[in-house]
């Protein structure tokens, strides 16, 4: 079974500087998706940014990129010129391709916090 | 931009009791999901649903939990008997494919407390 881990339970970042927040999975499959959705205080998760494992290429959301590394089976988020209303709780998420109903599978969260 | 809406935002309810929340998921999706994440801790993934039918359900959606899609627009988690654990944020999904990096779109969550 796959698993999402996000050892993070909370980061702290001053606001313009760059934050970046950890993820690890672990699947037995080549084909995947991995997302990270934001999770504000009004609990909506919003889509920050997402990343076809077939691509080689690191995904780029203007201020907010990611690091994947299929071997090492990682994908960390990075924040770039963070602002307060970056505050929020950040999940990492995991998506079977082929065969499955789509259904997402979370990390824990990482809850960041912007100081002004 | 079109959204997932809830309702209601928070319910709360007798153990016991039956309670049933209720989505309406984006218009021109065709799956739906239902996720919960019990305070501090993850989101967990409940149940998926096309085409009418349960597609995939996780150990926690037992024979108390079920999901229906009435009139087309609306889909619901209807709990039977609640247990003080099944205290939670209950959150509606829908996309438009069930595969391919299509995100899934959320709504604001019910929040349920079992008393």
């Amino acid at each position: 079974a796959q698993t999402v881990t996000q050892s993070q339970p909370e980061m702290s970042v001053q606001e313009a500087e760059t934050v970046t927040l950890s993820c690890t999975y672990d699947t037995s499959e080549s084909d995947y998706y991995l997302f990270w959705y934001k999770q504000p205080p009004s609990r909506q998760m919003i889509l920050v940014i997402r990343q076809e494992a077939y691509k080689q290429q690191n995904a780029t959301e203007n201020r907010f990129s990611v690091n994947f590394q299929k071997a090492a089976k990682s994908f960390s988020l990075k924040i770039s010129d963070s602002q307060l209303g970056d505050a929020a709780m950040y999940f990492c998420a995991y998506r079977r391709s082929a065969g499955n109903t789509g259904k997402l599978i979370f990390g824990q969260g990482t809850t960041l916090q912007v100081k002004p | 931009e079109p959204e997932v809406t809830q309702t209601p935002s928070h319910q709360v309810t007798q153990m016991g009791q039956e309670v049933i929340l209720r989505c309406v998921p984006i218009s021109n999706h065709l799956y739906f999901y239902w996720y919960r994440q019990i305070l501090g801790q993850k989101v967990e993934f409940l149940v998926s649903f096309y085409n009418n039918e349960i597609s995939e359900k996780s150990e926690i959606f037992d024979d108390q939990f079920s999901v229906e899609r009435p009139d087309g627009s609306n889909f619901t988690l209807k709990i039977r008997s609640t247990k003080l654990e099944d205290s939670a944020m209950y959150f509606c999904a829908s996309n438009l494919r069930q595969g391919g990096n299509q995100p899934q779109h959320f709504g604001d969550g019910t929040r349920l407390s079992i008393l």
